[in-house]
């Protein structure tokens, strides 16, 4: 079956620590995203990549890194600068049509939660 | 800059009773809209989608929702629902780029036996 697979779905990290999510796709979309999401608050947008070994910050990248080294996968590491790293992750995927022709669906995969110790 | 505004935070409702669910947007060109599902501790399931055509959109689970230029709304409905459809529902809108969405806020129904 294609989709979209996170990894670990619960993650603990004590504070001052890096973590590593794990995000596959199996789609052969070209683009990947992480996102946050917090208690009652939409989704934010961390980091984008529209082609392997490219990818672009979003409007919260601060305290977060990612790699885009094969197309298959998005890993976004949490480093110890982000300063309330509790929260939802949501990565997803799409296969842009190109330009502005907006048919690009995004499709989710079930989310890490990430808690802080 | 694309914005996505969900009014209401939370809709109680009871069993078979109808819904609607306020999504309004602004965008400077183009709009292409979306609605997801998301049930608890899961990703979002995408539920309908507006890219042209018919300004009713028709998605699964029953859900419809209406584009309305005019007003820049894009309001979800069903007409009976379920306590199945207990969940948060995101709106969202594709930037002119094609590669970016916009969610709004989020507004979680809440279906009362």
């Amino acid at each position: 079956d294609g989709g979209i697979t996170q990894s670990p779905k619960y993650l603990f990290r004590k504070e001052g620590q890096n973590v590593t999510l794990s995000c596959e796709q199996n789609l052969n979309h070209d683009a990947m995203y992480w996102y946050r999401q917090d208690p009652g608050q939409g989704l934010r947008l961390i980091y984008y990549s529209q082609i392997v070994n490219d990818f672009q910050k979003g409007d919260i990248a601060e305290g977060y890194s990612v790699s885009r080294e094969k197309k298959e996968s998005f890993p976004l590491t949490v480093t110890s600068a982000q300063k309330n790293p509790t929260a939802f992750y949501l990565c997803a995927s799409t296969h842009p049509h190109g330009g502005s022709t907006g048919t690009d669906t995004q499709y989710f995969g079930p989310g890490t939660r990430l808690t802080v110790l | 800059a694309q914005s996505v505004t969900q009014l209401d935070s939370q809709v109680p409702v009871f069993e078979e009773a109808p819904v609607e669910l306020r999504c309004n947007y602004s965008s400077s060109v183009s709009v292409y809209l979306f609605w997801y599902v998301q049930y608890p501790n899961q990703g979002l399931q995408l539920l309908l989608k507006y890219l042209s055509g018919s300004t009713l959109v028709k998605g699964i689970n029953g859900f419809e929702a209406e584009f309305n230029k005019s007003q820049t709304s894009f309001h979800l409905r069903k007409p009976s629902v379920h306590i199945s459809d207990t969940a948060e529902y995101f709106c969202a809108v594709l930037n002119n780029a094609g590669n970016m969405l916009t969610f709004g806020g989020g507004t979680r129904l809440m279906v009362k036996p």
